[in-house]
């Protein structure tokens, strides 16, 4: 099955600074990463996603592009704000498919 | 609009008690899932039911059954609770878009 991997586990940067998140899946079939956002005590919300047709998408401040060939794609944060701390998790979907497996988690922590 | 909703929030168990988490979804949604949350793993799915009347295993399925009551409402049961079942659960639906909506979760303790 798929496997998707997250890195870092964790990140603190300073306020104002930008935040990349990176991610690979394993199946070349998965046509559909999205980007969900998991504020503490709370469900995880979607933020942002691309489709494998597309290499970038920006929504505001956040970024996601996708590289098919190397199975690999991230999420860009630029200039980070106290409210974008929170745990990010990516993930992928096989085309025609029903599930989404997720990556580990990162969390983000931003310092004023 | 409640969204997606689950009870309890919270709960505590000893080992081999058995319960049940409830979720429920207002929006007309075709598909529901059940994640289980754990420190540095994600999320991973334990169950999803594509449409009303029909489940499938996810990924950790093992200790967990679940029924898909309506449309509205979909359930998961742990029969025998095992220290290993400490987790945070959540449930989700989804709809005709790709968007996958979830619940606020239920922090599940198992002594």
């Amino acid at each position: 099955g798929e496997n998707v991997e997250q890195h870092p586990s964790t990140l603190s940067v300073q306020e104002g600074d930008s935040a990349v998140i990176k991610c690979t899946y394993s199946d070349s079939a998965s046509n559909y990463f999205p980007w969900y956002k998991q504020e503490l005590g709370k469900g995880p919300q979607l933020i942002i996603d691309i489709r494998s047709n597309v290499g970038e998408k920006k929504d505001q401040r956040i970024a996601v592009t996708l590289n098919k060939t190397a199975k690999h794609f991230s999420l860009h944060i630029t200039e980070t704000q106290p409210e974008d701390s929170a745990v990010y998790f990516c993930a992928s979907r096989e085309a025609a498919g029903n599930k989404l497996t997720f990556g580990g988690g990162t969390r983000v922590l931003v310092k004023p | 609009n409640a969204g997606v909703t689950q009870t309890p929030k919270f709960q505590v168990l000893k080992t081999g008690q058995s319960m049940t988490l409830q979720c429920a979804q207002d929006m007309n949604h075709n598909s529901m899932y059940w994640y289980r949350q754990d420190p540095g793993m994600g999320l991973r799915l334990i169950y999803y039911s594509a449409s009303e009347g029909t489940t499938d295993k996810g990924e950790v399925p093992n200790g967990y059954n679940v029924s898909r009551l309506n449309k509205r409402e979909f359930s998961l049961r742990l029969e025998s609770a095992a220290p290993s079942q400490t987790s945070v659960y959540f449930c989700a639906s989804r709809g005709w878009t790709d968007t996958q909506y979830f619940g606020p979760g239920t922090r599940l303790t198992v002594l």
